[in-house]
């Protein structure tokens, strides 16, 4: 199985931050991957998708790098309502793994 | 728009049986892989089955392999899951989703919460 590597389990930051979550993998997936924001009490909600792909609606300030084994999500200027849960998920082959989870916060 | 209803959670005994459902609406449903992903109480989320868009294959993890079976009804655009031999582990929110590539669930349910314990 692939073993994902998400880091880290938690972030605080100020509105108007930049910050960026990590995912790594065990081995190369090849850019088939993807990142899910699950606000409170809700259903998680796809972001970006082929690593760097932005999901129609989504706000542009969210960004997705990386190729290999090593993958980023970027949020570039922090506002209130990105506060949540972040999960990446591998799908270069089966069984599907899930990153660990990042929980955002507002400082 | 694009709706996944699932239905079918509840309290259940451990060793027991448990179907969910899924309708589907506001999309071409036998165009689309379907999957099933689920979230233990304050925990990440776990892949737990997918399938083919005409239904011709199966995928799932180890965890459930053998116990969990994914099927669809592409005349009625329903999704299931039928989960036998429940654990305590299994305790979770059941999400429906869309599925267009492996990584790329487009579309999730509201989540149906299945309890397993005595």
């Amino acid at each position: 199985d692939i073993q994902m590597t998400q880091s880290p389990a938690s972030l605080s930051a100020s509105l108007g931050e930049t910050i960026s979550i990590e995912c790594r993998t065990s081995e190369d997936i090849y850019s088939n991957l993807a990142w899910y924001q699950q606000k409170s009490g809700k259903s998680p909600q796809l972001l970006i998708y082929a690593a760097n792909r932005l999901q129609d609606g989504v706000p542009s300030r969210f960004s997705g790098s990386g190729s290999g084994t090593q993958y980023s999500l970027k949020i570039s200027g922090m506002q209130p309502e990105d506060e949540g849960d972040y999960f990446c998920l591998q799908g270069s082959k089966f069984p599907l793994t899930f990153g660990s989870g990042t929980k955002l916060e507002i400082k | 728009e694009v709706q996944l209803v699932e239905t079918g959670g509840g309290l259940v005994q451990p060793g027991r049986s448990l179907k969910l459902s899924c309708v589907a609406s506001g999309f071409t449903f036998n165009n689309y892989w379907m999957a099933w992903t689920r979230q233990a109480p304050g925990k990440g989320l776990e892949w737990v089955a997918s399938i083919t868009n005409s239904g011709g294959s199966t995928y799932y993890p180890d965890s459930v392999k053998g116990r969990f079976t994914i099927s669809r009804d592409n005349v009625q655009n329903t999704l299931y899951l039928q989960m036998n031999s429940l654990r305590s582990e299994d305790t979770a929110t059941y999400y429906c989703t869309r599925q267009w590539q492996l990584h790329v669930m487009d579309a999730w349910g509201q989540g149906a919460s299945v309890t397993v314990s005595s």
